[in-house]
């Protein structure tokens, strides 16, 4: 248990649904993140949070559209997806400051595009 | 450039040590990094070390870092069942606003079998 919760575990959805992915820190950490882990290829930052301000997008389409209310949740939103969208969308959370900056990670949700 | 690169398969006998190796491109990374991912969950910070070091210990964990080589590698001595798992490298990019970019790898699988 890492303190960083996801929700769902498993989704399968169509093209042409609208989902939402849902991320809770219990850790009073201020950034937050996406990234997505497909096989055999690096782990691909997707979005950085910080008190809430968007502060990185690495170039992922405009059919996901992230969103933080509080420095304590995150959501990836989800619209006409393709096949190959399907991943591991992995959620982490950090402090703003640290000498280390451990990435604390959540379990991920298991995303297929049918 | 981003690129972190390692082997994609290890397997070992249970009791040998394992030695996975990194390579990193950014000689301007500050601190870098040893994951762990079991299966079905995220990512486990197992260790770090700073770039003015050459070696760390930790247990049965040892980080050697060749600099001029840009090379890293995470040693397990006495490897168990359970350290079966992907382990991802990963380099702190420069900070940019407020946060730190973490750039992995592909992951090395380790499989130990009996």
């Amino acid at each position: 248990e890492t303190g960083v919760t996801q929700t769902p575990r498993h989704l399968v959805m169509g093209m042409t649904n609208k989902k939402s992915l849902k991320c809770e820190q219990h850790l009073g950490h201020n950034a937050m993140y996406w990234y997505k882990q497909s096989a055999k290829k690096p782990l691909e930052l997707m979005f950085v949070y910080n008190f809430k301000e968007q502060t990185e997008n690495n170039s992922v389409p405009s059919r996901f559209s992230p969103e933080c209310p509080n420095s304590s949740h995150l959501f990836l939103h989800l619209h006409t997806l393709q096949p190959e969208d399907s991943a591991l969308y992995l959620c982490a959370s950090s402090p703003t400051s640290g000498r280390y900056n451990e990435q604390f990670f959540g379990p991920g949700t298991r995303l297929t595009v049918l | 450039g981003e690129d972190v690169e390692q082997s994609l398969f290890l397997s070992v006998r249970e009791g040998d040590s394992s030695v996975i190796n990194c390579t990193y491109t950014d000689s301007s990374s500050t601190y870098l990094y040893w994951y762990k991912q079991e299966p079905g969950a995220g990512l486990q910070l197992l260790t770090y070390i700073f770039s003015n070091m050459d070696m760390k210990q930790d247990q049965r964990l040892t980080v050697l870092l060749n600099k001029k080589d840009k090379h890293l590698s995470l040693r397990i001595a006495d490897t168990q069942t359970g350290d079966s798992a992907i382990y991802f490298c990963a380099e702190r990019a420069p900070p940019s606003y407020n946060t730190d970019k973490l750039i992995f790898g592909t992951g090395t699988r380790l499989q130990v079998f009996p």
